[in-house]
């Protein structure tokens, strides 16, 4: 069953902290994605990528990297986490040309 | 670059009613759209998906869309609205080779309420 995993699922960081958000996923898809999503702005593309060892830039990628160390994991980092990080994130998986795409459950993240 | 442009944030219709939510695309090249549908404290489901063809597409639960390139438009229709399609909805467009086409881009979302 095609999956895509999300850890941690509830995070809370400190300001100026380091936050790492992990996503897995077993669908052998070479295209993954982190999201935001806050009332408003829909959800936002932060980074992406096409295979393993690329990661692309989204259209809002201030204060975020990512990697992609294998063709299952997609990390978001945070190096230094601020306030307005808050909000849901959401890693996503697809297929070529995302005919398939399934998203993770989100990651609630809190940066006080 | 690409976007997507979702014009109405909310929409509001009665049970039965029939149903238009629209979406605006800016891609140079051609693409594929989707829509998805999202219910509250949910993830996102995919309702129906475009890559060439016929302009019309058949989703889930009713649900279709038309593609317009002349109007670079994929706007979502169904006859007759149930309650339970109170959610919030997304329309989103990739391109339509890999690499770094592979840019999946969603708009705000339309958030839709049944009234019965």
């Amino acid at each position: 069953e095609a999956a895509v995993t999300q850890s941690p699922r509830n995070k809370v960081a400190v300001t100026g902290g380091k936050v790492t958000l992990s996503c897995n996923q077993t669908n052998n898809h070479n295209n993954m994605y982190w999201y935001r999503q806050d009332t408003g702005h829909g959800l936002r593309l932060i980074h992406y990528s096409y295979g393993a060892g690329s990661t692309e830039k989204g259209d809002i990628p201030d204060g975020y990297k990512a990697s992609r160390p294998s063709q299952e994991n997609f990390s978001l980092i945070l190096e230094l986490a601020t306030p307005s990080q808050t909000s849901v994130y959401f890693c996503a998986s697809g297929g070529q040309g995302n005919t398939e795409v399934f998203f993770g459950k989100g990651t609630r993240l809190t940066v006080v | 670059a690409q976007s997507v442009t979702q014009p109405d944030a909310r929409v509001t219709v009665s049970e039965g009613a029939s149903l238009q939510l629209r979406c605006k695309y800016s891609y140079s090249g051609t693409p594929y759209l989707f829509w998805y549908v999202q219910y509250p404290r949910q993830g996102l489901q995919l309702l129906l998906k475009y890559y060439s063809g016929d302009p019309v597409v058949q989703g889930v639960n009713g649900f279709e869309a038309e593609f317009s390139k002349s109007n670079s438009s994929f706007h979502l229709r169904k006859a007759s609205v149930h309650w339970s399609d109170s959610a919030v909805y997304f329309c989103a467009l990739s391109g339509n080779s890999g690499g770094s086409n592979a840019k999946l881009t969603f708009g705000k979302g339309t958030k839709l309420s049944v009234k019965s």
